[in-house]
Protein backbone atom coordinates (compact mmCIF):
# COMPACT_ATOMS: atom_id res chain seq x y z
CA UNK A 1 0.00 0.00 0.00
CA UNK A 2 0.84 3.95 -0.11
CA UNK A 3 3.08 5.35 2.32
CA UNK A 4 3.10 9.12 3.13
CA UNK A 5 6.71 10.76 5.24
CA UNK A 6 6.02 14.12 6.16
CA UNK A 7 8.37 16.23 7.49
CA UNK A 8 8.98 18.22 9.33
CA UNK A 9 6.84 17.11 12.34
CA UNK A 10 6.90 20.61 14.08
CA UNK A 11 7.19 24.03 12.74
CA UNK A 12 7.67 27.41 14.24
CA UNK A 13 7.77 30.73 12.56
CA UNK A 14 7.98 34.02 13.13
CA UNK A 15 5.00 35.90 11.64
CA UNK A 16 5.21 37.41 7.72
CA UNK A 17 7.76 34.21 7.04
CA UNK A 18 7.50 31.70 5.12
CA UNK A 19 6.80 28.04 5.90
CA UNK A 20 7.25 24.71 4.11
CA UNK A 21 6.31 21.31 4.80
CA UNK A 22 7.38 18.57 2.51
CA UNK A 23 6.27 14.93 1.70
CA UNK A 24 7.16 12.21 -0.31
CA UNK A 25 5.13 9.11 -0.83
CA UNK A 26 5.44 5.59 -2.02
CA UNK A 27 3.48 4.46 -4.99
CA UNK A 28 3.90 5.41 -8.61
CA UNK A 29 0.22 5.06 -9.10
CA UNK A 30 -1.12 7.80 -7.23
CA UNK A 31 -2.52 10.86 -8.72
CA UNK A 32 -3.91 12.93 -6.56
CA UNK A 33 -2.41 14.88 -3.41
CA UNK A 34 -4.24 16.97 -1.25
CA UNK A 35 -3.58 19.16 1.84
CA UNK A 36 -5.54 19.44 4.73
CA UNK A 37 -5.69 21.69 7.98
CA UNK A 38 -6.65 20.49 11.71
CA UNK A 39 -7.64 23.16 14.16
CA UNK A 40 -7.32 21.21 17.75
CA UNK A 41 -10.45 19.13 17.92
CA UNK A 42 -12.04 20.03 14.87
CA UNK A 43 -12.32 18.44 11.23
CA UNK A 44 -10.05 18.55 8.96
CA UNK A 45 -10.26 21.15 5.91
CA UNK A 46 -8.93 20.69 2.52
CA UNK A 47 -6.92 23.78 1.81
CA UNK A 48 -5.57 22.95 -1.84
CA UNK A 49 -4.78 19.98 -3.71
CA UNK A 50 -2.50 19.16 -6.89
CA UNK A 51 -3.06 16.15 -9.36
CA UNK A 52 -0.37 14.03 -11.14
CA UNK A 53 -0.67 16.09 -14.23
CA UNK A 54 0.22 20.28 -13.00
CA UNK A 55 3.47 20.23 -11.11
CA UNK A 56 2.38 23.65 -9.26
CA UNK A 57 -0.75 24.91 -8.25
CA UNK A 58 -1.60 28.69 -6.38
CA UNK A 59 -3.94 29.80 -3.98
CA UNK A 60 -3.18 33.11 -2.66
CA UNK A 61 -0.70 32.43 -0.10
CA UNK A 62 -0.75 28.52 -0.58
CA UNK A 63 1.06 27.00 -2.79
CA UNK A 64 1.61 23.31 -3.63
CA UNK A 65 4.45 21.83 -5.98
CA UNK A 66 4.74 18.47 -7.03
CA UNK A 67 7.56 16.18 -8.39
CA UNK A 68 6.59 12.99 -9.37
CA UNK A 69 9.68 11.69 -10.58
CA UNK A 70 10.99 11.86 -7.35
CA UNK A 71 7.98 11.05 -5.40
CA UNK A 72 7.35 14.17 -3.57
CA UNK A 73 5.22 17.54 -3.11
CA UNK A 74 5.50 20.29 -0.63
CA UNK A 75 3.26 22.76 0.91
CA UNK A 76 4.45 26.67 0.62
CA UNK A 77 2.74 29.30 3.05
CA UNK A 78 3.83 32.92 2.15
CA UNK A 79 3.71 35.65 4.56
CA UNK A 80 2.53 33.40 7.57
CA UNK A 81 -0.49 34.71 10.14
CA UNK A 82 -1.26 33.47 13.53
CA UNK A 83 -4.35 31.63 12.15
CA UNK A 84 -2.15 29.57 10.20
CA UNK A 85 -1.26 27.94 13.27
CA UNK A 86 -2.68 24.40 13.31
CA UNK A 87 -1.84 21.00 12.00
CA UNK A 88 -1.20 20.58 8.57
CA UNK A 89 -1.58 16.84 6.82
CA UNK A 90 -0.38 15.85 3.64
CA UNK A 91 -2.40 12.99 1.44
CA UNK A 92 -1.33 10.51 -1.25
CA UNK A 93 -4.37 9.16 -3.41
CA UNK A 94 -4.16 5.54 -4.74
CA UNK A 95 -7.25 4.09 -6.06
CA UNK A 96 -9.86 6.86 -4.18
CA UNK A 97 -8.31 6.08 -1.00
CA UNK A 98 -6.06 9.03 1.10
CA UNK A 99 -3.63 7.34 3.10
CA UNK A 100 -2.03 10.59 4.97
CA UNK A 101 1.41 11.49 6.52
CA UNK A 102 1.78 12.35 10.51
CA UNK A 103 1.31 15.93 10.36
CA UNK A 104 2.71 19.36 10.77
CA UNK A 105 2.25 21.22 13.87
CA UNK A 106 2.75 24.97 12.36
CA UNK A 107 2.77 27.46 15.02
CA UNK A 108 2.71 31.37 14.04
CA UNK A 109 4.52 33.49 16.58
CA UNK A 110 3.55 37.13 16.49
CA UNK B 1 -20.83 23.76 -0.93
CA UNK B 2 -19.57 20.49 0.39
CA UNK B 3 -20.90 20.03 3.83
CA UNK B 4 -20.79 16.99 5.96
CA UNK B 5 -22.12 16.54 9.29
CA UNK B 6 -21.45 14.14 12.14
CA UNK B 7 -23.53 13.47 15.21
CA UNK B 8 -23.44 13.08 17.99
CA UNK B 9 -20.25 15.65 18.41
CA UNK B 10 -19.33 13.76 21.91
CA UNK B 11 -20.28 10.54 23.78
CA UNK B 12 -19.50 8.92 26.71
CA UNK B 13 -20.78 5.08 27.49
CA UNK B 14 -20.02 2.29 29.31
CA UNK B 15 -18.04 -0.35 28.72
CA UNK B 16 -19.82 -3.30 26.69
CA UNK B 17 -22.25 -0.49 25.17
CA UNK B 18 -22.78 0.21 21.25
CA UNK B 19 -22.71 2.87 20.18
CA UNK B 20 -23.64 4.16 16.97
CA UNK B 21 -22.07 7.58 15.26
CA UNK B 22 -23.80 9.14 11.68
CA UNK B 23 -22.36 11.08 8.83
CA UNK B 24 -24.40 13.03 6.51
CA UNK B 25 -23.77 14.64 3.27
CA UNK B 26 -25.94 17.57 3.95
CA UNK B 27 -25.76 19.16 0.92
CA UNK B 28 -24.83 16.95 -2.12
CA UNK B 29 -24.96 13.05 -2.75
CA UNK B 30 -21.91 10.95 -1.56
CA UNK B 31 -20.50 8.23 -4.12
CA UNK B 32 -18.12 6.73 -1.43
CA UNK B 33 -18.39 7.66 2.61
CA UNK B 34 -15.06 6.34 4.61
CA UNK B 35 -14.37 6.49 7.81
CA UNK B 36 -11.37 7.39 10.08
CA UNK B 37 -10.17 6.95 13.82
CA UNK B 38 -7.72 9.74 15.23
CA UNK B 39 -5.70 9.33 18.41
CA UNK B 40 -4.64 12.49 20.05
CA UNK B 41 -1.74 14.14 18.53
CA UNK B 42 -1.83 11.86 15.41
CA UNK B 43 -2.56 11.47 11.56
CA UNK B 44 -5.87 10.18 10.68
CA UNK B 45 -6.08 5.74 10.01
CA UNK B 46 -8.59 4.91 7.41
CA UNK B 47 -11.14 1.92 9.19
CA UNK B 48 -13.03 1.21 6.31
CA UNK B 49 -14.61 2.63 2.86
CA UNK B 50 -18.60 2.41 2.36
CA UNK B 51 -20.57 2.76 -0.95
CA UNK B 52 -23.78 2.98 -0.97
CA UNK B 53 -25.72 -0.45 -1.17
CA UNK B 54 -23.06 -2.37 -0.65
CA UNK B 55 -20.83 -3.26 1.79
CA UNK B 56 -18.11 -1.89 3.43
CA UNK B 57 -13.90 -2.85 2.88
CA UNK B 58 -12.09 -2.44 5.81
CA UNK B 59 -8.68 -2.22 6.15
CA UNK B 60 -5.99 -4.76 7.35
CA UNK B 61 -6.74 -4.94 11.03
CA UNK B 62 -9.77 -3.53 12.07
CA UNK B 63 -12.51 -5.55 13.15
CA UNK B 64 -15.81 -5.71 10.48
CA UNK B 65 -17.41 -7.09 13.39
CA UNK B 66 -17.05 -4.53 16.02
CA UNK B 67 -17.38 -1.91 13.87
CA UNK B 68 -20.17 -1.72 11.70
CA UNK B 69 -20.97 -0.06 8.88
CA UNK B 70 -24.16 0.79 7.14
CA UNK B 71 -24.44 3.25 4.08
CA UNK B 72 -28.03 3.49 3.55
CA UNK B 73 -28.21 5.79 1.44
CA UNK B 74 -26.37 8.38 -0.46
CA UNK B 75 -26.30 10.94 2.04
CA UNK B 76 -26.02 8.79 5.04
CA UNK B 77 -23.81 6.48 6.59
CA UNK B 78 -23.65 4.79 9.90
CA UNK B 79 -20.58 3.77 12.21
CA UNK B 80 -21.47 1.13 15.04
CA UNK B 81 -19.00 0.68 17.58
CA UNK B 82 -20.01 -2.83 19.33
CA UNK B 83 -19.60 -4.12 22.60
CA UNK B 84 -16.96 -0.92 23.15
CA UNK B 85 -14.08 -1.14 25.43
CA UNK B 86 -11.59 1.99 26.50
CA UNK B 87 -9.40 1.14 24.27
CA UNK B 88 -12.24 2.42 21.45
CA UNK B 89 -12.01 5.72 23.10
CA UNK B 90 -11.05 7.88 20.46
CA UNK B 91 -12.07 10.91 17.55
CA UNK B 92 -14.11 9.35 14.87
CA UNK B 93 -13.90 11.20 11.58
CA UNK B 94 -15.73 10.21 8.68
CA UNK B 95 -15.35 12.21 5.00
CA UNK B 96 -17.29 12.04 1.83
CA UNK B 97 -17.02 12.35 -1.92
CA UNK B 98 -19.27 13.71 -3.86
CA UNK B 99 -20.92 12.22 -6.41
CA UNK B 100 -20.37 12.96 -10.07
CA UNK B 101 -17.84 14.87 -9.35
CA UNK B 102 -14.40 14.23 -9.13
CA UNK B 103 -14.54 11.27 -6.82
CA UNK B 104 -10.62 11.91 -5.24
CA UNK B 105 -12.02 15.23 -3.05
CA UNK B 106 -13.12 14.17 0.07
CA UNK B 107 -14.94 16.53 2.34
CA UNK B 108 -14.68 15.88 6.16
CA UNK B 109 -16.92 15.68 9.07
CA UNK B 110 -16.68 17.20 12.65
CA UNK B 111 -16.21 13.98 13.80
CA UNK B 112 -17.28 12.13 17.34
CA UNK B 113 -15.59 12.20 20.40
CA UNK B 114 -15.94 8.37 21.82
CA UNK B 115 -15.02 7.93 25.57
CA UNK B 116 -15.77 4.39 27.21
CA UNK B 117 -15.72 4.25 30.81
Amino acid sequence: GENVEQHPSTLSVQEGDSAVIKCTYSDSASNYFPWYKQELGKRPQLIIDIRSNVGEKKDQRIAVTLNKTAKHFSLHITETQPEDSAVYFCAADNDYKLSFGAGTTVTVRA
Amino acid sequence: GAVVSQHPSRVICKSGTSVKIECRSLDFQATTMFWYRQFPKQSLMLMATSNEGSKATYEQGVEKDKFLINHASLTLSTLTVTSAHPEDSSFYICSASKRGASTDTQYFGPGTRLTVL
